[in-house]
């Protein structure tokens, strides 16, 4: 059964960057099949889709964040990571890594999500 | 403000049904079959429920359907039960520049 976990510090300083690491397990990254993304969801509020990598390495961004943000995959390790740079309060969230089939609207499994807080 | 629209909260009783919509436009939801749906339960992971309008992974109940109408999405739970009590989250493709948005979210009350 494939799980996904995300690791990474809880704790991120105003201006730098937020980096994170989804590690696979049960399965290898490495499948031409699928998509690998990140999700977050802000205290109280709704999740945001980050963007996407594909087995080929492509890369698709939230438009909204596509300058500070950069997604890549590791197949040595079988994780994916996710940079976010000059972060500020309002990148405070849950931050989710998922498994995305493409061609479908279909995201899943998930991780079980990691605290990210901007402060100083 | 999130991109596709939904119901901040929608209630139910035991035994009854319930539908949630998930309102976009000719860019998104109208455009393309490629809505889904995610149950999330307080500190949990979202879970997906329905993919592609209308299609259910394997364990997830037939009570949980979906269906679309022009820009509009909807999930319908029938026979409600107390554990359905939770956050639902629709998800749509969006073109090749926005790519994937979000609703809001509703949440589910089981009275």
């Amino acid at each position: 059964q494939l799980q996904l976990q995300e690791s990474g510090p809880g704790l991120v300083k105003p201006s730098e960057t937020l980096s994170l690491t989804c590690t696979v397990s049960g399965g290898s990254i490495r499948s031409s099949t699928y998509s690998w993304g990140w999700i977050r969801q802000p205290p109280g509020k709704g999740l945001e889709w980050i963007g996407d990598i594909d087995y080929s390495g492509t890369t698709y961004y939230n438009p909204s964040l596509k300058s500070r943000v950069t997604i890549s995959v590791d197949t040595s390790k079988n994780q994916f990571s996710l940079k976010l740079s000059s972060v500020t309060a309002a990148d405070t969230a849950v931050y989710y890594c998922a498994r995305h089939v493409p061609g479908s609207s279909m995201c899943d499994p998930w991780g079980q999500g990691t605290l990210v807080t901007v402060s100083s | 403000q999130s991109a596709l629209t939904q119901p901040r909260s929608v209630s139910g009783s035991p035994g009854q049904s319930v539908t949630i919509s998930c309102t976009g436009t000719s860019s998104d939801v109208g455009a393309y079959n490629y809505v889904s749906w995610y149950q999330q339960h307080p500190g949990k992971a979202p879970k997906l429920i329905i993919y592609d309008v209308s299609k259910r992974p394997s364990g997830v109940p037939d009570r949980f359907s979906g269906s679309k109408s022009g820009n509009t999405a909807s999930l319908t739970i029938s026979g409600l039960q107390a554990e359905d009590e939770a956050d639902y989250s629709c998800f749509s493709y969006a073109g090749s520049y926005t790519h994937w948005v979000f609703g809001g979210g509703t949440k589910l009350t089981v009275l």
